[in-house]
């Protein structure tokens, strides 16, 4: 199975500062077709996870433009320029270019 | 709008079975995979298996290997997961989250169902 890691495991951030979290896959998520499957989600708080970013930089239908994702073959990034109360929760990287889909551990986002 | 609504909580005692139904709406039923995503009190994320709606066939995470079924019934499309040999570790909220179009394996998962909080106790 690819084991998914993310750091860091918790981050405090005062409203308006920027954020960054960190994904790496224990191997290449870039298929033969070209695409990378890494994908980006976040569960608030009593809700299921939603989509943020799918293959890596591509955001969600309805996701702010705020949220940004980069990288490749195994190491990832979500970055959000500037935190809002609205997007504190756990985020978690996915894997889906074999199975079992793979998730990170999360990094839970709290607001100072 | 694509929806998924899972069926309500269940309290099962050790050794028992739960069965957990998953209905979509929104879109063709046959045309997405379904995956079952489970995730214990404070945890994250873990990965149960797959179903294709079309012709049933599975693919199950090897550690609930022998314990779990997913099946589908297309005319009310709906999605059962149903786990076996109930232990308190098994204490967790289950997901459904509709998956990548039958054409191709690999794709997000989304939307995903409300949960399912199956409670093992004693």
């Amino acid at each position: 199975d690819i084991v998914m890691t993310q750091t860091p495991l918790s981050l405090s951030v005062t409203p308006g500062q920027p954020a960054s979290i960190s994904c790496k896959s224990s191997q290449s998520l870039l298929h033969s077709d070209g695409k990378t499957y890494l994908y980006w989600y976040l569960q608030k708080p009593g809700q299921p996870p939603q989509l943020l970013i799918y293959e890596v930089s591509n955001r969600f239908s309805g996701v702010p433009d705020r949220f940004s994702g980069s990288g490749s073959g195994t190491d990832f990034t979500l970055k959000i320029s500037r935190v809002e109360a609205e997007d504190v929760g756990v985020y978690y990287c996915m894997q889906s270019i074999q199975l079992p889909p793979t998730f990170g551990q999360g990094t839970k986002v709290e607001i100072k | 709008q694509v929806q998924l609504v899972q069926s309500g909580a269940e309290v099962k005692k050790p050794g028992a079975s739960v069965k957990v139904s998953c209905k979509a709406s929104g879109y063709t039923f046959t045309s997405y995979y379904m995956h079952w995503v489970r995730q214990a009190p404070g945890q994250g994320l873990e990965w149960m298996g797959i179903i294709n709606p079309s012709g049933g066939s599975t693919s199950y995470a090897q550690k609930f290997q022998g314990r779990v079924t997913m099946t589908r019934d297309t005319s009310t499309s709906t999605v059962y997961m149903e786990l076996s040999s109930l232990r308190s570790e098994d204490t967790a909220v289950y997901y459904c989250a509709r998956g990548a179009h039958i054409v191709v394996l690999q794709g997000w998962f989304d939307p995903w169902g409300q949960g399912t909080l199956v409670t093992v106790s004693s």
